[in-house]
């Protein structure tokens, strides 16, 4: 069973605040995401990684950064948080990229932006 | 662009009934579609996915869905339901690798003892 495990749960910043979700998974996968959950909306890719010290653009990238350190962390960063940014974000991993691949998601993190 | 409509944003059934969540897609080339779960405070589960052949596939927990190429859907069905099966589910449709997988806004489902 794959295993993605993110810190923390929940978060609660004011704006302007500086923010890091982190993100670990154990399955040697070597592909990372992250996605924010909104009421309305399905999940939205940030943005997602190959490996280690690479980094992808996803679909809704703008005040966020991500870093992938090694094989196993990902980390997502708000440098200067805004309202709109409150949301649920998950990460997830795959083994690869392909179009058949099943993606593992981590609990989540509620994130509340004042 | 490739899009994914579940159209209905809450179902209520009672246990026992027949459940079926509707899917539909807009993509021009071949589909390979997922439902994806979410239970109450946990995350998102894999539950089933239609690459190639039988249109009729089948997951976890007894759950199977039906592609129809004619109607661009990817419906999800289970009977008998149980009040377990109270979820989140999630649509999605994968046109081309990580950066492409597009998930539907999510069915609420909530199955009544």
């Amino acid at each position: 069973e794959a295993a993605v495990t993110q810190s923390p749960r929940n978060k609660v910043t004011v704006t302007g605040g500086n923010v890091t979700l982190s993100c670990r998974q154990t399955n040697s996968h070597n592909y990372m995401y992250w996605y924010r959950q909104d009421t309305g909306h399905g999940l939205r890719l940030i943005h997602y990684s190959y490996g280690a010290g690479n980094l992808q653009i996803g679909d809704v990238p703008d005040g966020y950064k991500a870093t992938r350190t090694t094989q196993e962390d990902f980390f997502l960063l708000l440098e200067l948080a805004s309202p709109s940014q409150t949301s649920l974000y998950f990460c997830a991993s795959s083994d690869s990229w392909g179009v058949a691949e099943t993606l593992y998601f981590g609990s989540g993190t509620r994130l509340t932006v004042l | 662009a490739q899009s994914v409509d579940q159209p209905d944003a809450h179902v209520t059934l009672y246990e026992g009934a027949s459940l079926e969540l509707r899917c539909s897609y807009s993509y021009s080339a071949a589909p390979y579609l997922f439902w994806y779960v979410q239970y109450p405070g946990q995350s998102l589960q894999f539950l089933l996915k239609y690459i190639t052949g039988d249109a009729v596939v089948k997951g976890t927990k007894g759950f199977e869905a039906e592609f129809r190429k004619s109607n661009s859907s990817f419906n999800l069905k289970k009977s008998p339901a149980h009040w377990s099966d109270s979820a989140k589910y999630f649509c999605a449709l994968n046109t081309g690798g990580a950066d492409r997988l597009t998930f539907g806004k999510g069915t609420q489902l909530i199955i009544q003892p």
